[in-house]
């Protein structure tokens, strides 16, 4: 991988369903990962810095695990609400390129 | 509060005129601040990264005399879109990096939404 992948490119879930998305990265010379719920036309929100591998950080329903051997970050969303609906970017810390995002509607 | 902010936060202009967007870190030092473009429908596009008293460094496509960045001062960047056309319209963002808090954090300004007529 020669750059962020995130997968999938959308995803729509009912509201109450977990779900979880993927970021992949280049494993090597690895410094810290960030996570962003953004909207489109507003300025991203940040959720997570991932920088140890196993890291694993919360954030009320929202959390994400970092595995930086294996060059991945999983984002979970427990109980999806419809105003978690966004596009989910992540981005590595030393170039701030983002992922192309996942897109993910939640439907009442 | 917000950290940092942007300049103006909408512009409407005539094609053929240059736009500049100001980009401020408020409390703290910005060593390295980041631009980007949303195109439609897609998701946040890096145009350049700029370091404080350097050339900013411009990602591959993205052309160096049609978007000047200067990088001036630790908390003042600026986006100049020369010459704008109807293509350039678009939703500009920065992002400015530093310390923090006893951090280094990054932090988004609100945007700038660019129509060029």
């Amino acid at each position: 991988i020669l750059n962020v992948e995130q997968s999938p490119q959308s995803l729509h879930v009912q509201e109450g369903d977990s779900t979880n998305f993927t970021c992949s990265f280049p494993s090597s010379n690895f410094y810290a990962l960030h996570w962003y719920r953004w909207e489109t036309a507003k300025s991203p929100e940040a959720l997570f810095v991932m920088t140890l591998n196993g890291d694993e950080k919360k954030k009320g329903r929202i959390s994400a695990t970092l595995n930086t051997k294996e060059g991945y970050s999983y984002l979970y969303i427990k109980g999806s609400q419809p105003e978690d609906s966004a596009t989910y970017l992540c981005a590595l810390a030393h170039d701030m390129r983002f992922g192309a995002g996942t897109r993910l509607t939640v439907k009442p | 509060g917000a950290v940092v902010s942007q300049h103006p936060s909408r512009v409407i202009c005539k094609s053929g005129t240059s736009v500049k967007i100001e980009c401020r870190s408020l409390d703290f030092q910005a060593t390295t601040m980041f631009w980007y473009r949303q195109f439609p429908k897609q998701s946040l596009m890096l145009m350049a990264t700029s370091n404080e008293g350097s050339k900013a460094t411009y990602e591959q496509g993205v052309e160096k005399d049609k978007f000047l960045i200067n990088h001036a001062s630790l908390t003042l960047s600026t986006l100049t879109v020369t010459s704008a056309h109807p293509e350039d319209s678009s939703f500009y963002i920065c992002s400015a990096s530093g310390y923090r808090g006893g951090g280094n954090e990054q932090f988004f300004g609100p945007g700038t939404r660019l129509t060029v007529l």
